[in-house]
């Protein structure tokens, strides 16, 4: 059973401060790593995406990737209340035709 | 691009009723759709593959006939809730892909609810 894990969380950042959320993953031959947002009740939104080892910026979002680690995450600088959701990491099967979700950390904001 | 549109939004239906469930990619050709269920407080959990033109794949524990799959056109696949009990209600996402998207755009997701 091919697996992705998160911390279910709570994550508890004041605002202003970096959020850090962090997965792991078992499949070695995944190429493609997603992390959306989910906000309850509402469909999930992808906010990035990454496909090679080191890290990739996105205004206040930066995911980091280390595949020797099988390691993703994903950092939100300058946190605001409006952050406050579940963040699910996505992983493709090498063949890059399916993702697996992990379980989503619950993040909080507090103004 | 890449636009998902998944309806009805939200449906109420009584017990023993079948619900329809349509997605349709409206700007990119969608050869894989993938259908997902969430439960309160869980993760998306994937039901089904589908292909075009081809009989969908479930996933463990998924029963194909009473989630029945239809995706015969590269812009629309179907899910169909047959005899629908209350155990059935959830919240139910499409995701479609193309040659250059593996599965990440969501449609706003259907909840349904059984009485």
């Amino acid at each position: 059973q091919k697996e992705v894990e998160q911390n279910s969380g709570p994550l508890s950042v004041p605002e202003g401060a970096i959020a850090s959320l962090n997965c792991t993953y078992s499949d070695r031959g995944s190429q493609s790593f997603f992390w959306y947002r989910q906000y309850s009740g509402k469909s999930p939104e992808l906010i990035m995406s990454i496909y090679s080892n080191g890290d990739k910026e996105d205004g206040r979002f930066t995911a980091q990737l280390n595949k020797a680690s099988q390691y993703v995450s994903l950092l939100i600088r300058d946190s605001q209340p409006s952050d406050s959701a579940t963040y699910l990491c996505a992983v493709t099967n090498p063949a890059g035709n399916m993702l697996t979700f992990g379980g989503g950390t619950r993040l909080m904001v507090k103004p | 691009g890449a636009v998902v549109s998944q309806h009805p939004s939200w449906v109420i239906c009584k017990s023993g009723t079948s619900v329809k469930i349509e997605c349709r990619s409206l700007d990119f050709q969608a050869t894989t759709m993938f259908w997902y269920r969430q439960f309160p407080k869980q993760s998306l959990m994937l039901m089904a593959t589908s292909n075009e033109g081809s009989k969908a794949t479930y996933e463990q524990g998924v029963e194909k006939d009473k989630f029945l799959i239809n995706h015969a056109s590269l812009t629309l696949s179907t899910l169909t809730v047959t005899s629908a009990h209350p155990e059935d209600s959830s919240f139910y996402i499409c995701s479609a892909g193309g040659p250059r998207n593996y599965g990440y755009t969501f449609g706003s997701g259907t909840r349904l609810t059984v009485v």
